[in-house]
């Protein structure tokens, strides 16, 4: 089962806005619009911040958001704050077995 | 509000069976549209998804993983558990167990994590 492609690392100033991309194929990413972001914090479990590709659970910041274009799922936070820092993860339904995650991204406020 | 909590061995020595319990509280296991699921973490790395199971028995588990894996549930004890077999250091992870929303896939309750090394 391969993983879904994000990038290791990114990084942006408090206020700007930054997206991570969650890569998949057409049997995952591209096939449902069942992608969830995970923000993870260290030494503690991971949180769900988006479902179905852009919906927020309650409680999560509007600052966070989501989107799909092909294979490719997007999360962007907006005025980045620096309690952002933290992994984040994504997952997706697939149609080959179940569930897949991505390998996550840390995300460094500067 | 819902809690899963992971409870299990720490240490486990190669070749042998890592056993992990997955107690729910603060809500019924027998309930539709969610799947129960455990999820591990390497140290330094990315979450990788093991299986998951639904109240009635019924299981999913990781390609990679299906031929050591072993995912059920007690539902008089509110509990799912995993077994995954001749473990090896490369199993060295922090396990977590987790709630399935079955309609959109994503895991909305998780439990804290337990750390489970394999060494001799």
């Amino acid at each position: 089962q391969s993983a879904l492609t994000q990038p290791a690392s990114v990084s942006g100033s408090p206020g700007q806005s930054i997206t991570i991309s969650c890569t998949g194929t057409s049997s995952d990413v591209g096939g449902y619009n069942y992608v969830s972001w995970y923000q993870q914090h260290p030494g503690k479990a991971p949180k769900l911040m988006i479902y179905e590709v852009s919906n927020r659970p309650s409680g999560v910041s509007n600052r966070f958001s989501g989107s799909k274009s092909g294979n490719t799922a997007s999360l962007t936070i907006s005025g980045l704050q620096a309690e952002d820092e933290a992994d984040y993860h994504c997952s997706s339904y697939t149609s080959n077995s179940f569930v897949v995650f991505g390998g996550g991204t840390k995300l460094t406020v500067l | 509000q819902l809690q899963l909590q992971e409870s299990g061995p720490g240490l486990v020595k190669p070749s042998e069976t890592l056993s992990l319990t997955c107690t729910v509280s603060g809500g019924s296991i027998s309930i539709s549209s969610y799947y129960w699921g455990w999820i591990r973490q390497p140290p330094g790395k990315g979450l990788e998804w093991i299986g998951c199971i639904y109240y009635s028995g019924s299981t999913y588990y990781n390609p990679s993983l299906k031929s050591r894996v072993t995912i059920s549930v007690d539902t008089s004890k509110n509990q799912f558990s995993l077994k995954l077999r001749s473990v090896t250091a490369a199993d060295t992870a922090v396990y977590y167990c987790a709630r399935l929303d079955y309609s959109t896939y994503p895991f909305d309750y998780w439990g804290q994590g337990t750390l489970v090394t394999v060494s001799s």
